[in-house]
């Protein structure tokens, strides 16, 4: 079965510091991988998707960056961290335009 | 420009009732639409989806139903039980990367 693993759970950065986030998937091969952020009382908002290893796509302008170096292995990365990054990140997967999986998410608290 | 609004912030509705939750979309290329359940801290886990090619689809309390004159959809949980507590996504698809555009979640809550 598939499974998709996301971490830390939280984190506490102070800003200006780099930020890494992981996310792995297993029990499928060349999916298509997501990023998203969750501004408290808000909706998911799309930062980046790949297609496939190297294939990043940024939908907004932002501090972040992602790199996807495996096929079920996407990163989501920081040089300086901003108050404003501050949230709930999470790292979805899909085969398919039929469904996503999501993984259990990261809360970020700058400060 | 929101592109997938969910207009209600919150429903509350006694356990046994009917809930229904509502959608609208402005994109015409919008041609998948999609019912995600969030509990606090966890991610989504999806729930129902349908194709522009239909108007209803059914699985178990859960029905969705678009109507794509009125760029609407909505979904109706039947009965409402404690446990559908949650929020609520809608999200619309449009591209073969499979990228969804979220609405911002309607909070149900079920009372006893």
């Amino acid at each position: 079965s598939q499974t998709i693993h996301q971490w830390p759970a939280t984190l506490v950065q102070p800003v200006g510091s780099p930020l890494s986030l992981e996310c792995t998937v297993e029990g499928t091969s060349n999916p298509n991988l997501y990023w998203y952020r969750q501004a408290a009382g808000r909706g998911l908002q799309l930062l980046f998707y790949s297609v496939g290893i190297g294939q990043i796509s940024s939908e907004v302008p932002q501090n972040l960056s992602a790199s996807r170096p495996q096929d079920r292995q996407f990163i989501l990365s920081s040089k300086k961290l901003l108050l404003s990054d501050s949230g709930f990140y999470l790292c979805a997967w899909s085969v398919s335009r039929k469904r996503q999986y999501f993984g259990p998410g990261t809360r970020l608290t700058v400060l | 420009d929101q592109q997938v609004k969910q207009n209600s912030p919150s429903l509350s509705v006694q356990e046994g009732r009917i809930s229904i939750l509502n959608c609208d979309y402005t994109n015409s290329m919008f041609d998948y639409f999609l019912w995600y359940k969030k509990y606090p801290a966890e991610g989504p886990t999806f729930l129902i989806s349908i194709s522009s090619i239909k108007d209803k689809n059914e699985d178990g309390r859960f029905t969705v139903f678009l109507n794509k004159s009125a760029k609407h959809l909505s979904l109706h949980i039947v009965p409402s039980q404690p446990g559908d507590s949650a929020v609520y996504f809608c999200a619309a698809s449009g591209d073969n990367a499979g990228k969804s555009t979220f609405g911002d979640g309607t909070t149900l809550t079920v009372k006893p």
